[in-house]
């Protein structure tokens, strides 16, 4: 069974600093990888996925993760913070075939000016 | 395309009472998953349907809990009775398949409160 684990429920940055957001999965299978964003009173949206090939997957609004299989990581990551980037995140695994997406318990990017 | 549309975006009712979410899933997919949030249980799947079908149910809390998908572009989501417990946002995804890292586009949510 696949499963998400995102270290830390809250995570405060100030504008322009980087952000870091982790994330381990279990998968018994290679494993297909998701990182989503909620802003308030919305839906979630994807950010960016990990399918097969490159390692460093880029996604929107300047955000990127890493798939490390040694470590079994996703992390996600953005050079320099904005305020709009204040939203929860969830990273989710899916494992391969017909397998549902199974989310972690996400993790709440705070950004002060 | 209007992306995932859900209605009523907020509901407030009273134990006992039914309730009904509605789901239009973008067209042309053909999966249709509903989602309940909560602080306590996070993101958690209740079912979801592969052209119309109900293919897993096993995450529908229980028998007050039922879902129906009569057409590609309808889904309703119906609890009889509800308890102050049901209160969370429930969310509908649609895809166009599943598995191999396919994207589920999420609607808006619908947060429901009952008292």
């Amino acid at each position: 069974a696949q499963s998400v684990t995102q270290l830390g429920s809250h995570v405060s940055v100030s504008e322009g600093a980087l952000v870091l957001l982790r994330c381990n999965y279990s998968s018994s299978v290679p494993p297909y990888l998701f990182w989503y964003v909620q802003y308030p009173n919305q839906g979630l949206q994807l950010l960016l996925k990990y399918t097969t090939g490159a390692t460093l997957v880029k996604g929107i609004n300047g955000f990127e993760a890493e798939f490390k299989k040694s470590e079994t990581s996703f992390h996600l990551t953005k050079p320099s913070a904005h305020m709009s980037d204040a939203a929860e995140y969830f990273c989710a695994v899916e494992g391969g075939g017909f397998q549902k997406l199974v989310f972690g318990t996400g993790t709440r990017l705070l950004v002060s000016p | 395309d209007a992306g995932v549309i859900q209605s009523p975006r907020h509901e407030v009712t009273e134990m006992g009472q039914e309730v009904t979410l509605r789901c239009k899933p973008i067209s042309g997919h053909d999966y249709l998953f509903w989602y309940r949030q909560t602080m306590m249980r996070g993101l958690e799947l209740l079912i979801y349907f592969n052209n119309n079908v109900p293919i897993d149910d096993s995450g529908m809390p229980e028998d007050r809990f039922s879902a129906k998908m009569p057409n590609a572009s309808f889904s309703t989501l119906k609890i009889q009775p509800s308890e102050p417990r049901d209160s969370a946002v429930y969310f509908c995804a649609s895809s166009l398949s599943m598995g191999g890292g396919k994207t589920q586009y999420f609607g808006p949510g619908t947060r429901l409160l009952v008292l």
